[in-house]
């Protein structure tokens, strides 16, 4: 079955900076890459999302990159705040053959230092 | 609209109790997701619903684990036999058959503690 692997495990970052989280994905026929975000006791929250009909997405100060070829992804946060304190996951999927499940990273836990 | 919500939000039980899980997945959304969080780690897919189609049980742990989905709404996770392995937080997912039907959208958990 699919297998992400999520580097790095702990992520800690000057306010202002930039963090990058990376994954890696074993299936290629995974199609939809989301990332969540989740903050300490609640439920994780989708922040972006990326087809793999697609290079490169951006909201805001969020963007994620895809290269298929060697099956990794990865995501920017620019200008970091506070805020964006939390766990991130990243998570793959095979889409509508599969069911849309999705198969998680480990996880990495960002810390944004006022 | 009401988000994905689960009941209930905490239960502790002893070794060898069975225990039910409730989720309500967002109203219309026909798809219906499992997942259990061990302190610390990642998302580990357990149980799908999509509509009438019968269930994807491939990610339960063991026989003790199931699942039901009434009336393509409400869905229970049942663990019999509790072990203590099995304290975990475990999430519900749901989403729509519309254009972003790929996107879970996840409720708050239920924290379960074995003792």
């Amino acid at each position: 079955g699919e297998n992400v692997e999520q580097h790095p495990s702990t992520l800690s970052v000057q306010e202002g900076d930039s963090a990058v989280i990376k994954c890696t994905y074993s299936d290629s026929a995974s199609n939809y890459f989301p990332w969540y975000k989740q903050e300490l006791g609640k439920r994780p929250q989708l922040i972006i999302d990326i087809r793999s009909n697609v290079g490169e997405k951006k909201d805001q100060r969020i963007a994620v990159t895809l290269n298929k070829t060697a099956k990794h992804f990865s995501l920017h946060i620019t200008e970091t705040q506070p805020e964006d304190s939390a766990v991130y996951f990243c998570a793959a999927s095979k889409g509508r053959a599969a069911g849309n499940k999705l198969t998680f990273g480990g996880g990495t836990r960002v810390l944004v230092k006022p | 609209g009401a988000g994905v919500s689960q009941s209930p939000s905490n239960k502790v039980t002893e070794k060898g109790k069975d225990v039910e899980l409730r989720c309500d997945p967002i109203s219309g959304h026909t798809a219906l997701y499992w997942y259990r969080q061990s302190l610390g780690q990642g998302l580990e897919f357990l149980i799908y619903f999509q509509g009438n189609s019968a269930p994807d049980k491939s990610g339960l742990p063991s026989d003790r684990f199931s699942a039901e989905r009434t009336g393509g709404s409400v869905s229970t996770l049942t663990i019999q036999r509790t072990q203590q392995e099995d304290s975990a937080v475990y999430l519900c997912a749901s989403s729509s058959g519309g254009a972003r039907r790929w996107t879970q959208y996840f409720g708050p958990g239920t924290r379960l503690l074995v003792l």
